[in-house]
């Protein structure tokens, strides 16, 4: 099965510019997720979609981030405006949503922000 | 909340075993995950653990010990490709299957 899509690889931008993600999750798998990954650190949630609701964004600085997930397949993660501390690799994951389900990850999104 | 606790570096040698502990607290379990990241990789899962015992796939083991709030994942027969980071993570009861991570041990394995 093809796996987890995210583009771009990377990306450099200036603070206080803006930046938009995009990931396309395994065919069939309904939750979706978005984690930030810093340098040295372990993933953390920034947000959880179930099709095209969010279940949890309870981390999610929502003053800068945003993230949708329109029809329930694709999502989009968006930073405006973009902080120095903001730089990390996002990862997009998605899993089936069963509790032994594992989360299956995309390359990620290795951000910048100078 | 969650708290999760890995060591930060180990070292090993090839052909050797080495176990990597997790030890979590949390409000509430439904199962522990370790994944292995290599270097500017993506995370990729390696066990699930929802019972206590111990799972065998291959190379790789898991343990699991919930009344401990513990596992470890160990490694037998090292190859030079499995130095890597170990990211231990723990699903929470009602989280709707999200998986909180902890910081993963880096692991390099000599000659």
């Amino acid at each position: 099965e093809a796996g987890v899509a995210q583009s771009p690889r990377y990306k450099i931008i200036e603070k206080r510019q803006s930046v938009a993600f995009w990931c396309n999750p395994i065919s069939g798998h309904a939750t979706l997720y978005w984690y930030q990954q810093i340098l040295g650190q372990g993933p953390k949630l920034l947000i959880q979609f179930q099709n095209n609701g969010v279940v949890d964004d309870s981390q999610l600085p929502k003053d800068r981030f945003s993230a949708e997930r329109l029809k329930g397949v694709d999502s989009t993660l968006k930073i405006q405006p973009a902080k120095l501390e903001d730089s990390a690799v996002y990862l997009c994951a998605s899993s089936l949503g069963r509790d032994d389900s594992p989360l299956h990850f995309g390359n990620g999104t290795r951000l910048t922000v100078t | 909340g969650q708290n999760i606790d890995q060591p930060t570096e180990m070292t090993a040698t090839e052909g050797a075993i080495v176990q990597i502990n997790c030890t979590y607290q949390t409000s509430g379990f439904n199962g522990l995950f370790w994944y292995q990241q290599h270097a500017g990789e993506a995370p990729t899962f390696l066990s699930y653990n929802v019972l206590d015992g111990l799972e065998e796939k291959g190379r790789f083991s898991s343990f699991l010990s919930r009344s401990k709030g513990y596992s470890y994942l160990l490694l037998k027969e090292l190859q030079m490709k499995d130095s890597a980071s170990y990211l231990c993570a723990v699903r929470p009861t009602g989280t709707a299957s999200k998986l909180t991570f902890g910081t993963g041990t880096r692991l390099q394995v000599t000659l």
